[in-house]
Protein backbone atom coordinates (compact mmCIF):
# COMPACT_ATOMS: atom_id res chain seq x y z
CA UNK A 1 0.00 0.00 0.00
CA UNK A 2 1.12 3.24 -0.17
CA UNK A 3 3.31 4.93 2.30
CA UNK A 4 4.04 8.38 4.24
CA UNK A 5 3.69 11.40 2.02
CA UNK A 6 4.77 14.83 2.60
CA UNK A 7 4.45 17.63 0.86
CA UNK A 8 6.25 19.56 -0.53
CA UNK A 9 9.46 17.62 -0.66
CA UNK A 10 11.43 21.37 -0.38
CA UNK A 11 10.94 24.38 0.73
CA UNK A 12 13.07 27.61 0.93
CA UNK A 13 11.84 31.06 2.17
CA UNK A 14 12.79 34.09 3.87
CA UNK A 15 13.35 34.94 7.57
CA UNK A 16 9.89 36.12 9.02
CA UNK A 17 7.08 33.75 6.32
CA UNK A 18 5.31 31.41 7.46
CA UNK A 19 5.47 27.98 6.23
CA UNK A 20 3.49 24.69 6.22
CA UNK A 21 4.22 21.29 5.83
CA UNK A 22 2.11 18.89 4.85
CA UNK A 23 1.46 14.77 5.61
CA UNK A 24 -0.51 12.37 4.57
CA UNK A 25 0.15 9.22 6.97
CA UNK A 26 -0.62 5.65 5.80
CA UNK A 27 -4.11 4.76 6.38
CA UNK A 28 -5.32 2.72 9.22
CA UNK A 29 -2.56 4.36 10.62
CA UNK A 30 -3.65 6.56 14.07
CA UNK A 31 -0.59 7.25 15.32
CA UNK A 32 1.08 9.91 13.55
CA UNK A 33 4.58 11.92 14.62
CA UNK A 34 6.32 14.83 13.32
CA UNK A 35 10.48 14.60 13.87
CA UNK A 36 12.88 17.42 12.89
CA UNK A 37 16.73 16.34 12.04
CA UNK A 38 19.11 18.99 11.93
CA UNK A 39 23.27 19.06 11.58
CA UNK A 40 23.75 19.91 14.93
CA UNK A 41 20.79 18.03 16.69
CA UNK A 42 20.07 14.91 15.43
CA UNK A 43 16.53 13.46 14.97
CA UNK A 44 14.34 15.56 17.61
CA UNK A 45 10.57 15.16 17.95
CA UNK A 46 8.43 17.59 17.99
CA UNK A 47 4.26 16.24 18.27
CA UNK A 48 2.72 13.26 18.32
CA UNK A 49 -1.17 12.40 17.84
CA UNK A 50 -3.12 10.05 18.31
CA UNK A 51 -6.49 9.67 17.29
CA UNK A 52 -9.08 12.06 18.84
CA UNK A 53 -7.07 12.16 21.83
CA UNK A 54 -5.23 16.22 22.75
CA UNK A 55 -1.46 15.78 21.36
CA UNK A 56 1.62 15.36 22.80
CA UNK A 57 2.85 19.27 21.94
CA UNK A 58 6.10 18.40 24.39
CA UNK A 59 8.71 18.57 21.84
CA UNK A 60 8.04 21.59 19.84
CA UNK A 61 10.68 23.98 20.19
CA UNK A 62 8.89 27.23 20.35
CA UNK A 63 5.22 29.02 20.48
CA UNK A 64 6.11 29.81 16.78
CA UNK A 65 5.30 25.78 16.03
CA UNK A 66 2.03 24.58 16.00
CA UNK A 67 0.42 21.42 14.39
CA UNK A 68 -3.14 20.39 13.54
CA UNK A 69 -4.31 16.91 12.40
CA UNK A 70 -7.69 17.38 10.67
CA UNK A 71 -10.32 14.57 10.69
CA UNK A 72 -7.50 11.71 12.03
CA UNK A 73 -5.64 11.70 8.81
CA UNK A 74 -3.63 14.79 7.18
CA UNK A 75 -1.71 16.97 9.66
CA UNK A 76 0.11 20.33 8.89
CA UNK A 77 3.34 21.27 10.82
CA UNK A 78 2.87 25.91 10.84
CA UNK A 79 5.44 27.76 11.88
CA UNK A 80 5.07 31.16 11.95
CA UNK A 81 8.03 34.39 11.74
CA UNK A 82 10.56 31.26 10.70
CA UNK A 83 14.40 31.86 11.65
CA UNK A 84 17.42 30.56 10.34
CA UNK A 85 17.82 28.04 12.97
CA UNK A 86 14.48 26.69 11.51
CA UNK A 87 16.48 25.51 8.57
CA UNK A 88 16.31 21.36 9.07
CA UNK A 89 14.82 18.63 7.20
CA UNK A 90 11.25 17.85 9.03
CA UNK A 91 10.30 14.24 9.11
CA UNK A 92 6.54 12.73 9.65
CA UNK A 93 5.89 9.24 10.49
CA UNK A 94 2.65 7.29 11.32
CA UNK A 95 2.16 4.06 13.54
CA UNK A 96 -0.73 1.48 14.81
CA UNK A 97 -1.34 2.56 18.14
CA UNK A 98 0.56 -0.58 19.59
CA UNK A 99 2.55 -0.87 22.14
CA UNK A 100 6.67 -0.81 20.29
CA UNK A 101 5.03 -0.42 17.03
CA UNK A 102 7.14 0.51 14.83
CA UNK A 103 7.23 4.44 13.01
CA UNK A 104 7.39 4.60 9.37
CA UNK A 105 8.44 7.55 7.78
CA UNK A 106 7.89 9.58 5.01
CA UNK A 107 10.54 11.01 2.54
CA UNK A 108 10.42 14.27 4.31
CA UNK A 109 10.30 18.29 3.95
CA UNK A 110 13.78 19.99 3.51
CA UNK A 111 13.13 23.69 4.91
CA UNK A 112 15.73 26.45 4.10
CA UNK A 113 15.30 29.74 6.12
CA UNK A 114 17.46 32.23 4.43
CA UNK B 1 15.95 9.60 30.33
CA UNK B 2 17.04 7.49 27.46
CA UNK B 3 20.46 7.73 25.37
CA UNK B 4 21.30 5.77 22.73
CA UNK B 5 24.93 5.78 21.62
CA UNK B 6 26.74 4.74 17.82
CA UNK B 7 30.51 5.49 18.43
CA UNK B 8 31.08 4.67 15.00
CA UNK B 9 30.53 8.41 12.92
CA UNK B 10 31.62 6.02 9.54
CA UNK B 11 32.27 2.80 7.88
CA UNK B 12 33.01 1.19 4.96
CA UNK B 13 32.69 -2.51 3.76
CA UNK B 14 33.86 -3.87 0.67
CA UNK B 15 30.95 -5.36 -1.43
CA UNK B 16 30.04 -8.71 -0.72
CA UNK B 17 31.69 -8.56 2.61
CA UNK B 18 29.89 -8.70 6.27
CA UNK B 19 30.22 -5.61 8.53
CA UNK B 20 28.74 -4.72 12.18
CA UNK B 21 27.13 -1.23 13.26
CA UNK B 22 27.69 -0.87 17.21
CA UNK B 23 25.01 0.70 19.49
CA UNK B 24 24.68 1.18 23.07
CA UNK B 25 21.57 2.48 24.79
CA UNK B 26 20.47 3.14 28.33
CA UNK B 27 17.26 2.64 29.89
CA UNK B 28 15.69 1.87 33.20
CA UNK B 29 12.87 0.40 31.61
CA UNK B 30 11.97 -3.15 31.57
CA UNK B 31 9.96 -3.50 28.94
CA UNK B 32 11.05 -1.64 25.97
CA UNK B 33 11.86 -2.00 21.99
CA UNK B 34 14.74 -1.65 20.04
CA UNK B 35 14.75 -0.43 16.18
CA UNK B 36 17.66 0.13 13.45
CA UNK B 37 16.65 2.77 10.41
CA UNK B 38 18.50 3.06 7.09
CA UNK B 39 18.50 6.67 5.55
CA UNK B 40 19.81 6.64 2.02
CA UNK B 41 20.69 9.66 0.34
CA UNK B 42 17.00 10.03 -0.55
CA UNK B 43 16.38 11.29 2.64
CA UNK B 44 13.99 7.98 3.36
CA UNK B 45 14.24 6.88 6.94
CA UNK B 46 13.46 3.03 6.20
CA UNK B 47 13.29 0.59 8.48
CA UNK B 48 15.36 -2.03 8.83
CA UNK B 49 14.70 -4.35 11.82
CA UNK B 50 12.60 -4.11 15.13
CA UNK B 51 13.45 -6.14 18.37
CA UNK B 52 11.74 -6.59 21.74
CA UNK B 53 13.79 -6.74 24.73
CA UNK B 54 12.00 -9.53 26.25
CA UNK B 55 12.13 -11.79 23.38
CA UNK B 56 15.93 -13.90 23.66
CA UNK B 57 16.00 -14.73 20.40
CA UNK B 58 18.09 -11.98 18.07
CA UNK B 59 15.97 -10.50 14.91
CA UNK B 60 16.70 -11.21 11.43
CA UNK B 61 15.23 -9.80 8.03
CA UNK B 62 16.87 -11.60 5.18
CA UNK B 63 20.73 -10.11 5.20
CA UNK B 64 20.33 -8.20 8.15
CA UNK B 65 20.72 -9.51 11.89
CA UNK B 66 21.24 -7.90 14.99
CA UNK B 67 22.93 -8.96 18.08
CA UNK B 68 20.98 -7.98 20.96
CA UNK B 69 22.79 -8.44 24.44
CA UNK B 70 20.61 -7.03 26.97
CA UNK B 71 22.67 -7.72 30.20
CA UNK B 72 25.44 -5.14 28.23
CA UNK B 73 22.81 -3.10 26.80
CA UNK B 74 24.32 -3.49 23.31
CA UNK B 75 22.19 -3.82 19.83
CA UNK B 76 24.65 -4.28 17.08
CA UNK B 77 23.66 -4.32 13.19
CA UNK B 78 25.13 -7.09 11.31
CA UNK B 79 24.83 -6.66 7.68
CA UNK B 80 25.97 -9.99 5.26
CA UNK B 81 26.67 -9.89 1.64
CA UNK B 82 27.16 -6.26 1.24
CA UNK B 83 25.10 -4.24 -1.75
CA UNK B 84 25.80 -1.30 -3.10
CA UNK B 85 22.44 -0.03 -2.09
CA UNK B 86 23.17 -0.74 1.87
CA UNK B 87 25.02 2.51 1.47
CA UNK B 88 23.37 4.97 3.85
CA UNK B 89 23.45 6.62 7.02
CA UNK B 90 21.93 4.00 9.96
CA UNK B 91 20.37 5.17 12.91
CA UNK B 92 19.42 2.66 16.24
CA UNK B 93 16.64 4.10 17.86
CA UNK B 94 14.81 3.01 21.29
CA UNK B 95 11.49 3.14 22.63
CA UNK B 96 10.89 2.72 26.30
CA UNK B 97 8.40 2.15 28.86
CA UNK B 98 4.46 1.01 28.36
CA UNK B 99 2.57 3.58 26.68
CA UNK B 100 5.61 5.33 25.44
CA UNK B 101 6.15 6.82 21.63
CA UNK B 102 8.85 9.11 21.55
CA UNK B 103 11.54 7.43 19.62
CA UNK B 104 15.18 8.00 20.58
CA UNK B 105 17.97 7.98 17.82
CA UNK B 106 21.24 7.59 18.25
CA UNK B 107 23.75 10.25 16.19
CA UNK B 108 23.61 7.44 13.06
CA UNK B 109 26.84 5.84 11.53
CA UNK B 110 27.70 6.47 7.61
CA UNK B 111 28.30 3.12 5.61
CA UNK B 112 29.50 3.22 2.45
CA UNK B 113 29.77 -0.13 0.61
CA UNK B 114 32.67 0.18 -2.09
CA UNK B 115 33.04 -1.76 -5.05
Amino acid sequence: GAGVSQSPSNKVTEKGKDVELRCDPISGHTALYWYRQSLGQGLEFLIYFQGNSAPDKSGLPSDRFSAERTGGSVSTLTIQRTQQEDSAVYLCASSLVLAGAAQYFGPGTRLTVL
Amino acid sequence: AQTVTQSQPEMSVQEAETVTLSCTYDTSENNYYLFWYKQPPSRQMILVIRQEAYKQQNATENRFSVNFQKAAKSFSLKISDSQLGDTAMYFCASLSGAGSYQLTFGKGTKLSVIP
